[in-house]
């Protein structure tokens, strides 16, 4: 167990829907990243927050946003599902703004049909 | 721009034998950090080892090495005396910055390694 808890492992949704995925960081880590790996893109970075603010951004759709709570757990939104989004959606967090160590949680799994 | 690029798709190696995955980098920072993590066929990114860009010395953790040639913006990563455990899929990863740029990471494309018995 990483400390870095991810729910649910697994989603299977139509297209046109929205899902929300759930992160809750190792404890005392400030930073939750939002990642998405998929077979043709690849492990690419979706956002950052950092204490409840938005950190950095990177190539994030439109369709998705995503918010961190006082409690620093983080939700990732995802809506108008296509179904190239199906993919591994990773949470890491890791203490400060920038780190030395990132703690990946296990993913979850989002299959659209 | 930030670019990771590791150009063996996929690589065989003989148990207890050593092997080398490549990794090179394009930035245009002086500091950075580079990553390598394992992902197993269950998916989840466990971390490996880490090297600072000013870091004089390669990073080490057990048999994981990580061969730092700055002047050349190499990160390969050594794993010494192979397990059929470390089958698995290889990335290395960089982060840029000094926090005006967050602390996101920036991953190679991977490489799969087979290690055989």
């Amino acid at each position: 167990d990483s400390g870095v808890t991810q729910t649910p492992k697994h989603l299977i949704t139509a297209t046109g829907q929205r899902v929300t995925l759930r992160c809750s960081p190792r404890s005392g880590d400030l930073s939750v990243y939002w990642y998405q790996q998929s077979l043709d893109q690849g492990l690419q970075f979706l956002i950052q927050y950092y204490n409840g603010e938005e950190r950095a951004k990177g190539n994030i759709l439109e369709r998705f946003s995503a918010q961190q709570f006082p409690d620093l757990h983080s939700e990732l939104n995802l809506s108008s599902l296509e179904l190239g989004d199906s993919a591994l959606y990773f949470c890491a967090s890791s203490v400060g703004q920038i780190a030395y160590g990132y703690t990946f949680g296990s993913g979850t799994r989002l299959t659209v049909v | 721009a930030q670019k990771i690029t590791q150009t063996q798709p996929g690589m065989f190696v003989q148990e207890k034998e050593a092997v080398t995955l490549d990794c090179t980098y394009d930035t245009s920072d002086q500091s950075y950090g580079l990553f390598w993590y394992k992902q197993p066929s269950s998916g989840e990114m466990i971390f490996l080892i880490y090297q600072g860009s000013y870091d004089e010395q390669n990073a080490t953790e057990g048999r994981y090495s990580l061969n730092f040639q700055k002047a050349r913006k190499s990160a390969n990563l050594v794993i010494s005396a192979s397990q059929l455990g470390d089958s698995a899929m290889y990335f290395c990863a960089m982060r840029e910055g000094r926090g005006n740029q967050g602390g996101k990471l920036i991953f190679g494309q991977g490489t799969e390694l087979s290690v055989k018995p």
